[in-house]
């Protein structure tokens, strides 16, 4: 069966400082990828999807990229941190074959910067 | 371009009384629908979708969803609720657009 990992699972960085959040998918070959945010009260905001290595599409313009180094590897990334960073991300998977792009998803990681 | 809205933002309801949680989309063309769960601090789960055929469709944990064509809606339902239903429910649809667009979410709130 298929899982997905993310860590760290809770984050606390000063405004600033970088950021390196990681998203692993097991049990699925050729996955499209997902990372979306959720700030405080807010629906989910979808930031970057990746349809293979190396491919990365940008949903908003800011100050976080997304890097795919391997198929079922999906990195998150900031040089300097904004206080409106903060929220919590999700990475997600569906089939790169399937025509209605069920997710899957996985526990998140909470940013807090200060 | 597609849109989905979930029309209530905060629904509180009394445990074992049944609930609804609203949602309508826009799309120029068919759509696949989908309800997730998210409880405090995890990530989304699915409730149930809609692909084709029947257009009522039951998922998880009693929910049950009926896909409304001519309303261009698809609304969750669940008879009788448990305190454990507590959490945020959100509505996505895949029509014309590469990936899901997910509504605003509706927060329900089971009160004892």
């Amino acid at each position: 069966s298929q899982t997905i990992h993310q860590w760290p699972a809770t984050l606390v960085q000063p405004v600033g400082s970088p950021l390196s959040l990681e998203c692993t998918v097991e049990g699925t070959s050729n996955p499209n990828l997902y990372w979306y945010r959720q700030a405080a009260g807010r629906g989910l905001q979808l930031l970057f999807y990746s349809v293979g290595i190396g491919q990365i599409s940008s949903e908003v313009p800011q100050n976080l990229s997304a890097s795919r180094p391997q198929d079922r590897q999906f990195i998150l990334s900031s040089k300097k941190l904004l206080l409106s960073d903060s929220g919590f991300y999700l990475c997600a998977w569906s089939s790169g074959s399937a025509s209605y792009n069920e997710q899957f998803f996985g526990p998140g990681t909470r940013l807090t910067v200060l | 371009a597609q849109s989905v809205t979930q029309l209530d933002s905060q629904v509180p309801v009394f445990e074992e009384a049944p609930v609804e949680l609203r949602c309508n989309y826009s799309s120029s063309v068919s759509v696949y629908l989908f309800w997730y769960v998210q409880y405090p601090n995890q990530g989304l789960q699915l409730l149930l979708k809609y692909l084709s055929g029947s257009t009522l469709v039951k998922g998880i944990n009693g929910f049950e969803a009926e896909f409304n064509k001519s309303q261009t809606s698809f609304h969750l339902r669940k008879p009788s609720v448990h305190i454990s239903d507590t959490a945020e429910y959100f509505c996505a649809v895949k029509g014309s657009a590469r990936q899901l667009t997910f509504g605003s979410g509706t927060q329900l709130t089971v009160l004892p």
